[in-house]
């Protein structure tokens, strides 16, 4: 069966550093794999995806995300973070053949100024 | 429309209540999905339909809720006899097809 696991639930860090989040899956072949932002009471925004290719994936608001098949990784990274980036982000994996995305439990990023 | 739009976007119902909630997808989507999420947890999945039928129903937790989509546009997440357990944050999204799918904003239900 398909799982994410996030192991850090909380990070915080400075305004300007540089910023990395976890994410690990379990999937037997190639999965699609998502990062989704989250601000406090609202919806999910699309970050950035992967389904093949360059496994190195730049998406929206600076974000990029590198997928190692042989770690079962899809760790999103931005070299220096501003304040509004304070968040909740979620990475998913989605199985082909079927839309169904599952979810890790997320991230909870604050920023310092 | 612009986005995919969800009311109301908070409800508070008492227990053993009915309740629905509505998701008007982007114009032209054909794929619809909804989630469940609750506090300090990731989205989980319900259903998911393709044009007017469920595709995918396996996440509905039980025969109290049911989802419709009657004209493959708009639809309906309906939960009878609500118990506080239901309380979460109810997600739609919408997509022409898989592949990373786009959001609404949620509608907070709370059953007191």
């Amino acid at each position: 069966a398909q799982s994410v696991t996030q192991p850090d639930i909380h990070i915080t860090v400075s305004e300007g550093a540089s910023l990395e989040l976890r994410c690990n899956y379990s999937y037997g072949a190639t999965p699609y794999l998502f990062w989704y932002v989250q601000s406090p009471g609202q919806g999910l925004q699309l970050l950035l995806k992967y389904f093949s290719g360059d496994t190195l994936v730049q998406g929206i608001k600076g974000f990029e995300a590198e997928f190692k098949r042989s770690q079962s990784s899809f760790n999103l990274r931005k070299p220096s973070v501003h304040w509004s980036d304070a968040a909740e982000y979620f990475c998913a994996v989605g199985a082909q053949g079927t839309d169904k995305l599952i979810f890790g439990t997320g991230t909870r990023l604050q920023v310092f100024p | 429309g612009a986005g995919v739009s969800q009311t109301p976007s908070n409800k508070v119902t008492e227990k053993g209540k009915y309740v629905e909630l509505r998701c008007d997808p982007i114009s032209g989507h054909t794929a619809l999905y909804w989630y469940r999420q609750s506090l300090g947890q990731g989205p989980e999945f319900l259903i998911y339909f393709q044009g007017t039928g469920a595709a995918d129903d396996s996440g509905l937790p039980n025969d109290r809720f049911f989802a419709v989509r009657p004209e493959g546009s708009v639809s309906t997440l309906k939960i009878q006899r609500t118990e506080r357990g239901d309380s979460a944050m109810y997600l739609c999204a919408s997509s022409l097809g898989g592949r990373g799918y786009t959001f609404g904003s949620g509608t907070r239900l709370t059953v007191v």
